[in-house]
C-alpha cells in the first residue's frame, strides 16, 4: 500500500519556467490537497479537491493551477515560476473527517 | 477567525525526560483535533486524533494528548523521550470537512 506518492522529489526551475507536480493516492480518498511549507509559516493550503473533476482555492492559490481528472491523481501546476514559489510542497488526501495522509514532499527551488 | 497556536517554537529535552508540547485553538465549538510529526525531509505522519469521548487519547510511538475544553487546549505528552523523537510537531484542527488549520509547529531537540 503506497499511500500518497509525489513526483518529483526535487526540482530546480529558472524564473518563468513551468512545471507540474504529480500526486497519486491509492486509498480511494475523495479529498485531496496541495500545501506549501515555508519556515516559520507552517503549512498553507494552496488548492484542494473534494472529488474527481472538482477543484477549489485555498489560502494561497495565486500562481498555481490544479486539475483532478482522475480520482487518484491531483496535479499542481506552476505556469510561470517565481522565486517566491521556492518551497516544499506537500500533497495530502483523506476520507471524510479522518486525518490526512501526506506524501513525502517535493522540494522546489526557483532561481 | 479560527486559529491554532503552538506557543513553543523550539523545545530541548534530555533523553528519558518527559515532554509536553502545547496547543491551543480558537473555535466556537469543539473541533476535531490532531497531532502530526514530521521528521527531517519527510512528510507529516499522524500521531493521534480526538473526535469525541474520552479526553485522553493514545497515539503511536508512546504519545498521548489530553483535550481540555475549558482551556481550548490539546497538549501532547510523552513520559520518556527517545532520541528518535527529535522532529517537528504540528497541532491541527478540523472544523468542517474541508476546513483544516495547522499550527506553525514546535521543533523538538533531544539531548543524549
Amino acid at each position: 500500500n503506497a499511500g500518497v506518492t509525489q513526483t518529483p522529489k526535487f526540482r530546480v526551475l529558472k524564473t518563468g519556467q513551468s512545471m507540474t507536480l504529480l500526486c497519486a493516492q491509492d486509498m480511494n480518498h475523495e479529498y485531496m490537497y496541495w500545501y506549501r511549507q515555508d519556515p516559520g509559516m507552517g503549512l498553507r493550503l494552496i488548492h484542494y479537491s473534494v472529488g474527481e473533476g472538482t477543484t477549489a482555492k485555498g489560502e494561497v492559490p495565486d500562481g498555481y493551477n490544479v486539475s483532478r481528472l482522475k480520482k487518484q491523481n491531483f496535479l499542481l501546476g506552476l505556469e510561470s515560476a517565481a522565486p517566491s514559489q521556492t518551497s516544499v510542497y506537500f500533497c495530502a488526501s483523506k476520507w471524510g473527517w479522518d486525518g490526512y495522509t501526506f506524501g513525502s514532499g517535493t522540494r522546489l527551488t526557483v532561481v | 477567525a479560527q486559529s491554532v497556536t503552538q506557543p513553543d517554537i523550539h523545545i530541548t529535552v534530555s533523553e528519558g525526560a518527559s515532554l509536553e508540547l502545547r496547543c491551543n485553538y480558537s473555535y466556537g465549538a469543539t473541533p476535531y483535533l490532531f497531532w502530526y510529526v514530521q521528521s527531517p525531509g519527510q512528510g507529516l505522519q499522524l500521531l493521534l486524533k480526538y473526535f469525541s469521548g474520552d479526553t485522553l487519547v493514545q497515539g503511536i510511538k508512546g504519545f498521548e494528548a489530553e483535550f481540555k475544553r475549558s482551556q481550548s487546549s490539546f497538549n501532547l505528552r510523552k513520559p520518556s523521550v527517545h532520541w528518535s523523537d527529535a522532529a517537528e510537531y504540528f497541532c491541527a484542527v478540523q472544523v468542517t470537512g474541508n476546513q483544516f488549520y495547522f499550527g506553525t509547529g514546535t521543533s523538538l531537540t533531544v539531548i543524549p
